[in-house]
């Protein structure tokens, strides 16, 4: 089966430009993640959505970071103004269902520099 | 907030011996599951172990739990130079609906 989708792989922008991250998970899985993985560091949870709900958005900054899944299938994140701190990896992963047992997949990850 | 931490930070062993890396946590957890990440790229889901069970096996793979310790361990046996990536220790809270919450990870070389 294909795997979870992600584009761009690389973005290098300014700071205080905005930027939008693509994201097409594994079909038929209704949980999709946002995770920001600085260097050095694991992945931390930015958004958690259940079809096209948010189940889970408390760790977004959201003064600069929005998300959204139209039709509970492709999402986009979207950062506006960014930040230097926000150079790092921004993965998407996609599990089944919502639920504690599924292991999630990720996609490649898009690399995000800010300067 | 970062919920595991990992032990050692890195490792660095010979291709045919084994690879030990531990994993300690705050809250009460659902399952834990080790990823695996190459270089430069995303996640690889490795194997999940419930609460419920305190020891699970996949290929050259064992993952131990100690809930009451809030601990977990990954041993790699006979590591190949293939095995050389990041490992993350991730759990899933209780009645958090799937949410995982990541370690800081192991960086594991195995040199031929």
């Amino acid at each position: 089966e294909a795997g979870v989708a992600q584009s761009p792989r690389y973005k290098i922008i300014e700071k205080r430009q905005s930027v939008a991250f693509w994201c097409n998970p594994i079909s038929g899985h209704a949980t999709l993640y946002w995770y920001q993985q600085i260097l050095g560091q694991g992945p931390k949870l930015l958004i958690q959505f259940q079809n096209n709900g948010v189940v889970d958005d408390s760790q977004l900054p959201k003064d600069r970071f929005s998300a959204e899944r139209l039709k509970g299938v492709d999402s986009t994140l979207k950062i506006q103004p960014a930040k230097l701190e926000d150079s790092a990896v921004y993965l998407c992963a996609s599990s089944l269902y919502l639920g504690e047992t599924y292991e999630q997949y990720f996609g490649p990850g898009t690399r995000l520099t800010v300067t | 907030s970062q919920q595991g931490e990992e032990d050692p930070q890195a490792l660095s062993i010979q291709e045919g011996e084994n690879a030990t890396m531990n994993c300690s946590y705050k809250t009460s957890i659902n399952n834990l599951q080790w990823y695996r990440q190459n270089s430069g790229r995303g996640l690889v889901h490795l194997i999940l172990i419930r609460s419920n069970e305190r020891e699970k096996h996949s290929g050259r793979l064992r993952v131990t739990l100690d809930t009451s310790k809030k601990s977990s361990s990954l041993l790699i046996t006979a590591s190949r130079a293939a095995d050389t990536a990041s490992y993350f220790c991730a759990t899933a809270p209780y009645n958090q609906g799937g949410k995982l919450i990541f370690g800081q990870g192991t960086e594991l070389s195995v040199k031929p």
